[in-house]
């Protein structure tokens, strides 16, 4: 199983950024995925996750109607969409597969997004 | 908002034994929650230990065993090694696919 993390990178407050998280070495369609974020120093925080067939999906409330989570389960592929950036939302950003016992059983290395002027 | 809330540090010798915890700021903790535990070292990302309570995910020593304690789950090392000096995290499942990790603690072994 491995989980690569990409589209990282600084950007002005308001801004828009979008992460992808490339998986592979499992059926990627029979999985849940799920985005932590860790801010500097500090802990991690969930942030949104989706269903295997991308039907069904949740947010934290820091993020709800800024951020998208979606998936291309043809390109084993889970993207973040992130509008409205706040210096709040600076953070390294990990995906995570999801199981059905509720935990999160692999995840990637993380990127790392800066928002600041 | 919930808030899961655990010890913010830990110190433990070489050998011995220290059990975190990790509760709710308001009711109590139990297995319908599916606790589950993480650790990361810095610059690492999070590595699983224990989920569904007390359940170890692979490889993990089995000096590491998770529980319910009151209204509390806990995380139990027996036996402390250096390289177990780590940030230890506890996420809970509150239902509607709603996650909270806990606020993290850090253990020392010295």
């Amino acid at each position: 199983v491995r989980l690569v993390e990409s589209g990282g990178s600084l950007v002005q407050p308001g801004g828009s950024l979008r992460l992808s998280c490339s998986a592979s070495g499992f059926t990627f369609n029979n999985y849940e995925m799920t985005w932590v974020r860790q801010a500097p120093g500090k802990g991690l925080e969930w942030v949104s996750s989706i269903s295997s067939s991308g039907g069904t999906i949740y947010y934290a409330d820091s993020v709800k109607g800024r951020f998208t989570i979606s998936r291309d389960n043809a390109k084993n592929s889970l993207y973040l969409q992130m509008n409205i950036l706040r210096a709040e939302d600076t953070a390294v950003y990990y995906c995570a597969r999801d199981t059905l016992m509720a935990y999160f059983d692999y995840w990637g290395q993380g990127t790392l997004v800066t928002v600041s002027s | 908002q919930t808030v899961v809330t655990q010890e913010p540090s830990f110190s433990v010798s070489p050998g011995g034994t220290v059990t975190l915890t990790c509760g709710l700021s308001s009711g109590s903790v139990s297995t319908s929650y599916y606790p589950s535990w993480y650790h990361q070292t810095p610059g690492q990302a999070p590595r699983t230990l224990i989920y569904s309570t007390s359940t170890r995910s692979s490889g993990v020593p089995d000096r590491f065993s998770g529980s319910i304690l009151g209204n509390k789950a806990a995380l139990t090392i027996t036996g402390a090694q250096a390289d177990d000096e780590s940030d230890y995290y506890c996420v809970l499942y509150m239902g509607s696919g709603i996650y909270v990790f806990g606020t993290g603690t850090k253990v020392t072994v010295l």
